[in-house]
């Protein structure tokens, strides 16, 4: 089955403790993207990336890294998570059609900093 | 930037009404995409459209490039449509990614 996954589902972490996200994808999608969620804020870019070793900043971006080693994973890691970072994060891949981009969602992953 | 508007931010119906969701935007697109996205579920992209209209069962979707105008139409509406439905549009071919709305409430009473 054509997915995108997700782990943890839930974490909960404390302040400063590092922690990654981890998002792979089974359908050899070159695009693949983070996003976070907020209530009244909606969802926001945090990274994006085009290929392999490419990856750019997105709308939000400070407070966390990625890395694109290989195709299929694409992790999001919080070197030093903040409260503020609390939210619930998304990963998308990305296919080309007719001209533009359809994307494929993971089931997301709900973050608590205490 | 692309400002990305919907309206109504929330909504409530009775059961098999026909359900109309509006998104505007403000700067050209290379596609506009419409969401689903269950309570404490994942993110179900429903159509994505650069021209004309999409059917797929008992949904419709509307795009006008001229006015940079979408809707996204529910006909007999079912308690199990209830869930947050979500505008998005991408750029340059959406190779830098997409810009969302906030999202329209719905929910569909029996």
């Amino acid at each position: 089955e054509a997915q995108v996954t997700q782990n943890p589902r839930y974490l909960i972490t404390v302040t400063g403790k590092k922690l990654t996200v981890t998002c792979s994808q089974n359908m050899n999608h070159e695009y693949m993207s983070w996003y976070r969620q907020d209530p009244g804020l909606g969802l926001r870019q945090i990274y994006y990336s085009m290929n392999v070793e490419v990856t750019d900043k997105g709308d939000v971006p400070e407070g966390y890294k990625v890395s694109r080693k290989e195709k299929r994973n694409f992790p999001l890691i919080l070197e030093s998570p903040s409260p503020n970072q609390t939210s619930l994060y998304f990963c998308a891949s990305s296919f080309l059609s007719s001209g533009s981009y359809g994307y494929t969602f993971g089931s997301g992953t709900r973050l608590t900093v205490v | 930037k692309n400002e990305v508007e919907q309206s109504p931010q929330n909504l409530t119906a009775q059961e098999g009404e026909f359900i109309t969701i509006n998104c505007s935007y403000s700067v050209g697109i290379s596609a506009l995409h419409w969401l689903q996205q269950h309570p404490g579920g994942g993110i179900v992209s429903l159509f994505m459209l650069s021209s004309g209209k999409k059917k797929h069962g008992r949904l419709i979707a509307t795009i006008n490039i001229q006015e940079k105008h979408s809707s996204l139409h529910i006909t007999a509406s079912h308690p199990r449509d209830s869930a947050v439905y979500i505008c998005a549009v991408s750029s340059g071919g959406g190779a830098d990614g997409l810009t969302f709305g906030k999202g329209t409430h719905l929910i569909i009473q029996p």
